[in-house]
């Protein structure tokens, strides 16, 4: 079945630093990819999205590239903040006739000042 | 984007008992989605709700546990049926939107 893949967290960084949080995906069918952050306390807010392959998603600085040859969905941002400390989560949804989004597992993101 | 109102925001509940959660839409919708959150877990489907119609459900989640009422396109309830401390989690509500989806903000439930 349609499963995404997230790398392990927590992960811990020096505000300024690059991030990249990695996702991969199952190939079947031709699938909208996403990612959501959740900061504390909060629900889930739509980061960034793409819908077809070689489609980049951006938002608040953070960018993430739809691979269709690696399968991979990976988030990143040049330059993080302490006000990005939060769960992200990469999703997916199917193709055309499916609306059910499976989630990774989530990464936790703290930055340090 | 469609703007989700979604109560209570969290609740302490008594084993046994149940909880009703609402969820309010700003616009009409079509499909709606309930997920569970377990504490540092990532979402699960609990199942979509379609007006007029039966919820379907996803694996391992029954309707005598989580019944679902869809009486119109703004507005939908789940609810969680003799609770038990394994139901303490942030239960959410979401609507289909184009390619995306949008959350209500969560409610977190614990039961002691």
């Amino acid at each position: 079945g349609d499963s995404v893949t997230q790398m392990e967290g927590p992960v811990t960084l020096s505000e300024e630093a690059f991030l990249t949080i990695n996702c991969t995906y199952t190939a079947t069918g031709y699938p909208s990819l996403f990612w959501y952050v959740q900061y504390p306390g909060e629900g889930l807010q739509l980061l960034l999205k793409a819908t077809k392959a070689d489609d980049k998603g951006s938002n608040k600085g953070f960018e993430a590239t739809y691979r269709k040859e690696t399968t991979s969905f990976h988030l990143e941002k040049g330059s993080v903040q302490v006000s990005d400390s939060a769960v992200y989560f990469c999703a997916r949804r199917s193709g055309a006739g499916s609306y059910q989004l499976t989630f990774g597992k989530g990464t936790k993101l703290s930055v340090i000042p | 984007s469609a703007v989700i109102s979604q109560k209570p925001s969290r609740d302490i509940c008594q084993r046994g008992t149940s909880l009703t959660i609402q969820c309010q839409v700003d616009s009409q919708v079509t499909m709606m989605f309930w997920y569970r959150q377990q504490p540092g877990q990532s979402l699960t489907l609990i199942a979509t709700a379609n007006q007029g119609s039966e919820a379907t459900y996803e694996s391992g989640f029954v309707i005598d546990k989580f019944p679902i009422s869809r009486p119109n396109l703004t507005f939908s309830t789940l609810t969680v049926s003799n609770m038990s401390p394994e139901d303490s989690s942030i239960y959410l509500c979401s609507v289909a939107e184009g390619y995306g989806y949008t959350f209500g903000s969560g409610t977190r439930l614990t039961v002691v």
